[in-house]
């Protein structure tokens, strides 16, 4: 049964910190996803890569994160410095590109806690 | 602006009732897909059907079949024969073209739906 794996899945840190997220997309998958849930904002997408491409990031603070694909098996989302309202559930999603319906798979998501 | 709208915060249904969850979608774009969610308590994200803006018959899988209703701009998630397990927060999200030619996926806030015994 192939899932999206995402590690940490808690991670607790300071203000000012480092943190990366790590994902691994299904096998096969070509596109790979980042979302972010908070209670306030609901669930939103951050960026987005099609075939390690990034193809849309506006979602995402640029000053601070940073998403890449360093090559098909593994997303990172990396945050530096973090900050209190960086907390929230950050989960990947990966699918496989087509017109019709390209059916998300997400991760268990990684919670993170920014004291 | 592209945006998905749920205005049910929170629903009860009896077992084995059937359920409507509302969900409207504004965009100007004339090719995107819907899709519904469910996420139970323990967090995931599950994928429960989708629509194709262009197709004319209504989604089904099992007992979720979605309402599609173009010219309202509406795309309700329906559930027959409710069970406890259904207990959990629908979304309902949308998939549209920006006007750079990417693609946005935009989430519904979402509705709590508590399946009493």
């Amino acid at each position: 049964d192939a899932r999206v794996t995402q590690t940490p899945r808690h991670k607790v840190t300071e203000m000012g910190q480092e943190v990366t997220m790590r994902c691994q997309p299904i096998l096969g998958h070509n596109t790979v996803f980042w979302y972010r849930q908070t209670m306030m904002q609901g669930l939103e997408l951050l960026a987005y890569f099609r075939n390690r491409a990034p193809l849309d990031d506006s979602g995402m603070p640029k000053d601070r994160f940073s998403a890449e694909m360093p090559d098909a098996t593994l997303a990172t989302l990396k945050i530096q410095p973090s900050e209190p309202r960086d907390s929230a559930v950050y989960f990947c999603a990966s699918g496989l590109w087509r017109q019709g319906p390209d059916t998300q798979y997400f991760g268990p998501g990684t919670r993170l806690t920014v004291l | 602006a592209q945006k998905i709208t749920q205005t049910q915060p929170g629903m009860f249904v009896q077992e084995k009732e059937a359920v409507t969850l509302d969900c409207t979608y504004d965009t100007s774009d004339q090719s995107y897909g819907l899709f519904w969610y469910k996420q139970p308590s323990s967090g995931e994200m599950i994928f429960l059907i989708y629509q194709g803006s262009y197709d004319e018959q209504n989604a089904t899988e099992g007992r979720y079949s979605l309402n599609f209703q173009k010219a309202r701009k509406s795309a309700n998630l329906v559930i027959s024969a409710s069970q406890l397990g259904d207990s959990a927060m629908y979304f309902c999200a949308m998939r549209a073209k920006t006007t750079s030619g990417t693609y946005k996926y935009i989430f519904g806030t979402g509705t709590r739906l508590k399946v009493l015994a």
